[in-house]
């Protein structure tokens, strides 16, 4: 089974700040990581996912995670945030060695954008 | 394409009351989900199918139950509506399970008083 642990519920920035959210993971296996973001009264969509290879992925809106093996850590950053980027941010992972494994997501982190 | 819809957007229901949250998905998945988001808590499985025909509980199934007779369909029935329920209903679609991106529905607030 697989544990994820989002370390900031919020994370108020102000305009053209950069900022990282940070997410941990627990598994007996290798995983496969994604971050999803929630905008207002939607539903989730993709950022980025980790599957194998670089450990530095690249996503939409200038949204870039690295992934640690050895802190078991899967951090999202941007260099310079926008209005438009506050939404509540949620880390997942999946088990990649067992056929049929499901998403498991942390709590969230609601990331606030102020000018 | 549409993606994944829901229905309906927003629902109050009273106590023992029963209800059916509709999902349809045309991106032709064959891996459908049921998930409940709550202040706080992140997003919990409730049902998930691997195909038409075939489904299978999570984390949370207690108080619901789901069917699929079609590839395109996932409805979610609440038999009898519990204040615990309360809550906002995400249906997810993806091609396979492990690196497969899931699609989400715009959801379905529910607030059972």
């Amino acid at each position: 089974a697989q544990s994820v642990t989002q370390l900031d519920s919020q994370v108020p920035v102000f305009e053209e700040a950069p900022v990282e959210l940070r997410c941990n993971y627990s598994s007996s296996v290798s995983v496969y990581l994604f971050w999803y973001v929630q905008y207002p009264n939607q539903g989730l969509q993709l950022l980025l996912k980790y599957l194998s290879g670089s450990t530095l992925v690249k996503g939409i809106n200038g949204f870039e995670a690295e992934f640690n093996k050895s802190q078991t850590s899967f951090h999202l950053r941007k260099p310079s945030v926008h209005i438009s980027d506050t939404a509540e941010y949620f880390c997942a992972v999946s088990d990649r060695e067992t056929s049929g494994s499901r998403l498991t997501f942390g709590e969230g982190t609601q990331l606030t954008v102020n000018p | 394409n549409a993606g994944v819809t829901q229905t309906p957007k927003f629902r109050i229901l009273k106590i023992g009351q029963s209800m059916t949250l509709q999902c349809t998905q045309d991106m032709n998945h064959n891996y459908m989900y049921w998930y409940r988001q709550d202040p706080g808590m992140g997003l919990k499985l409730i049902y998930y199918s691997v195909g038409a025909g075939i489904t299978d509980k999570g984390e949370v199934p207690n108080g619901y139950n789901v069917s699929r007779s079609t590839t395109e369909d996932f409805p979610l029935r609440l038999e009898l509506a519990a204040p615990s329920q309360t809550s906002v209903y995400f249906c997810a679609s993806s091609y396979s399970t492990g690196s497969y991106e899931q699609y989400f529905g715009p959801g379905t607030r529910l607030t059972v008083t």
